[in-house]
């Protein structure tokens, strides 16, 4: 079946540690983005791509840092830099609009806890 | 300023009541898109409906209906006779486009929807 994977589920994270969240596609779709999920809030995009070796800051990108090395990938790396790193992140995708804008459905993977213990 | 408002944290129901949470946008752009998302307790989002700012047609799909009003700038969703399994937290969300055709997706807070039996 066709998806986004995410893995792992739950991590922890020790006080300036840097860990990495895959996320892995096989929808075909060019871009791919990072969200964060604080509890009891909306979510905000931390780094998105539209294409293989490209990518570009979100609102929160700070302590972040993400590659796009091939289509299907976009692994996220929470580095020690990120001073509250305990939250939600979702991972999620959509096919990229060509020059008319039509508001293109991203589709979400099933998100990764982490945990700063 | 763009953003999206819902104003109801949490809205606790009955099954078979019908509930309709509320969401309500802010962008000066003429041409954008609204969604609602489902988050049930697994975490993943899950798409319910796209609407392009062009279209004010309601719309029906099974249980769920949506209510578009551009005057007040207002997307509503009800739930008609709720079930235990549409327990889940609703995201409605603002979709703008940027340079390069990315569009971005812009969420309120959410509605926490607990329906009990």
């Amino acid at each position: 079946d066709g998806g986004i994977t995410q893995s792992p589920k739950y991590l922890f994270r020790k006080e300036g540690q840097n860990v990495t969240l895959s996320c892995e596609q096989n929808l075909n779709h060019d871009a791919m983005y990072w969200y964060r999920q604080d509890p009891g809030q909306g979510l905000r995009l931390i780094y998105y791509s539209q294409i293989v070796n490209d990518f570009q800051k979100g609102d929160i990108a700070e302590g972040y840092s993400v590659s796009r090395e091939k289509k299907e990938s976009f692994p996220l790396t929470v580095t020690s830099a990120q001073k509250n790193p305990t939250a939600f992140y979702l991972c999620a995708s959509s096919i990229v609009p060509g020059q008319t804008y039509s508001g293109n459905t991203i589709y979400f993977g099933e998100g990764s806890w982490l945990t700063v213990v | 300023a763009q953003k999206v408002t819902q104003a109801q944290t949490e809205i606790s129901v009955v099954e078979k009541e019908d509930v309709t949470l509320d969401c309500v946008y802010e962008t000066r752009d003429t041409t954008y898109y609204l969604f609602w998302y489902k988050q049930p307790p697994s975490g993943e989002l899950v798409f319910l409906i796209r609407r392009n700012s062009f279209d004010e047609q309601n719309e029906i799909s099974g249980r769920y209906s949506w209510n578009f009003q551009k005057s007040t700038s207002s997307f509503n969703f009800t739930i008609t006779a709720s079930q235990v399994v549409d327990s889940a937290v609703y995201f409605c969300a603002l979709s703008l486009m940027f340079s390069g055709g990315y569009n971005k997706l812009i969420f309120g807070a959410g509605t926490r929807l607990a329906v009990h039996p």
